[in-house]
């Protein structure tokens, strides 16, 4: 069985505190891992995706990494706007299976 | 502008009392799904569709139905709501390649509360 494994639970962070949120994975063979952000009460929005170990994607005061066994979103700099779920997803290639698995994400505060 | 809408936002229903959910996309994705989204659970899958005419269970999928008659519209039907079907539910399009499906576009979300 696919598992995701979102940590830590919760984050806060000063204004500038840089920090990472960890998504490590258990999938038979990966097609894609997904990271996503999501605003209180509004449907999440894409951030990255990776495909395969070494890769590294980049989006203003966001990084994304992956290795064999998880994915880190590195935070750089925080701004109180980055406030946010971030969530991570992985599509497996398990028997043609289009259902992806979802961790329970990260919920992210930064203060001013 | 890319988007997928869903409607009502927000319902209020009694157990029993058959209820649909709308969702329409106009990306000209091929894939399409629905989750729902409970507090400690994370969001699961409840159907997905590949194409028109081409659906299939998601994690979850007891007592929901959906239908794909149109390429932009997937609704979700849950013909006998039960008050453990309250929770906060999304629609998702993505379009398909070699196989794989790219990033998803939620929906803004449903929340549906069942007495």
């Amino acid at each position: 069985e696919d598992q995701v494994t979102q940590s830590p639970e919760a984050l806060r962070l000063q204004e500038g505190e840089s920090s990472s949120l960890n998504c490590s994975y258990t999938v038979s063979g990966l097609r894609g891992l997904f990271w996503y952000r999501q605003d209180p009460g509004k449907g999440p929005e894409f951030l990255f995706t990776l495909y395969s170990a070494g890769e590294e994607k980049e989006k203003e005061r966001l990084k994304a990494t992956l290795t064999k066994k998880e994915s880190f979103l590195h935070i750089t700099a925080p701004k109180p706007e980055d406030s946010a779920t971030y969530l991570c997803a992985v599509q497996a290639r398990t028997g043609g299976s289009y259902i992806p698995t979802f961790g329970r994400g990260t919920s992210l505060i930064v203060h001013p | 502008e890319a988007q997928v809408t869903q409607n009502p936002r927000y319902l209020i229903t009694v157990t029993g009392k058959k209820l649909t959910v709308t969702c329409s996309q106009n990306m000209n994705h091929e894939y399409m799904s629905w989750y729902r989204q409970d507090p400690g659970l994370g969001l699961r899958q409840i159907y997905y569709s590949m194409n028109v005419e081409v659906t299939d269970k998601g994690d979850v999928p007891e007592g929901y139905k959906v239908s794909r008659k149109e390429k932009r519209n997937f609704p979700l039907i849950l013909e006998s709501p039960s008050p453990n079907q309250t929770s906060l539910y999304f629609c998702a399009s993505s379009s398909l390649r070699g196989g794989n499906y790219n990033e998803q576009f939620f929906g803004p979300g449903t929340r549906l509360t069942v007495l």
